[in-house]
């Protein structure tokens, strides 16, 4: 079964700032997916970012991207510029080529955006 | 297209009743997964759907659970008696099968068993 760690239950960071998220995940699988997926206090989940496993080019969209080191299982996600509105629960998630068992996630990091 | 949308948003009952969710997902989508979420973690896979066939159903979906997706669009998920242990938040994601990894949630039925 696939496992997905977030090691850091809370992270705070000044606004303007840069923070990095951490993600660690485990499979057996050659073709799968990566996500990010942010919650803010309203509850509805929120696609941020996905990369395919298959490339090798690390996902951007806009101010946020990941690190993605597929030989280590890692998939961290950048958050550059931080604002106000980043202040959420980031999920990072793992989904099998087929999507058959759903997203898998981790649980999650409390992200604080300090003024 | 106005996005996921999920009935009730709250629901309390107690232990013992019955409770039924309905989930309508973005139209088109063929996709629709349920998930359970508890304070504190992140969503669980429950089960999903293509069109109206129920595809896969996780070990944490016991009898009691059931989930219906009778003409393909909107679907329901009900507990029957119901335990304080199936507090959670029940959300309701779909996707379009050429994307079907690009899932999109819902807001959630809080339920809450006294």
């Amino acid at each position: 079964a696939q496992t997905v760690t977030q090691s850091q239950p809370e992270m705070s960071v000044q606004e303007a700032e840069t923070v990095t998220l951490s993600c660690t995940y485990d499979t057996s699988e050659s073709d799968y997916y990566l996500f990010w997926y942010k919650q803010p206090p309203s509850r509805q989940m929120i696609l941020v970012i996905r990369q395919e496993a298959y490339k090798q080019q690390n996902a951007t969209e806009n101010r946020f991207s990941v690190n993605f080191q597929k030989a280590a299982k890692s998939f961290s996600l950048k958050i550059s510029d931080s604002q106000l509105g980043d202040a959420a629960m980031y999920f990072c998630a793992y989904s099998s080529g087929g999507g058959a068992d759903g997203l898998t996630f981790g649980k999650g990091t409390h992200l604080i955006i300090q003024p | 297209d106005t996005g996921v949308s999920q009935d009730p948003r709250h629901k309390i009952t107690k232990r013992g009743q019955n409770v039924t969710f309905r989930c309508d997902p973005i139209s088109e989508h063929n996709r629709l997964y349920w998930y359970r979420q508890t304070l504190g973690q992140g969503p669980e896979f429950l089960t999903y759907f293509q069109n109206e066939a129920q595809l896969e159903k996780s070990r944490l979906l016991s009898d009691r659970f059931s989930a219906e997706r009778p003409k393909g669009s909107f679907s329901t998920l009900e507990i029957q008696r119901t335990e304080q242990g199936d507090s959670a938040m029940y959300l309701c994601a779909s996707s379009i099968l050429a994307h079907y990894n690009e899932q999109f949630f819902g807001p959630g039925t809080r339920l809450t068993v006294l």
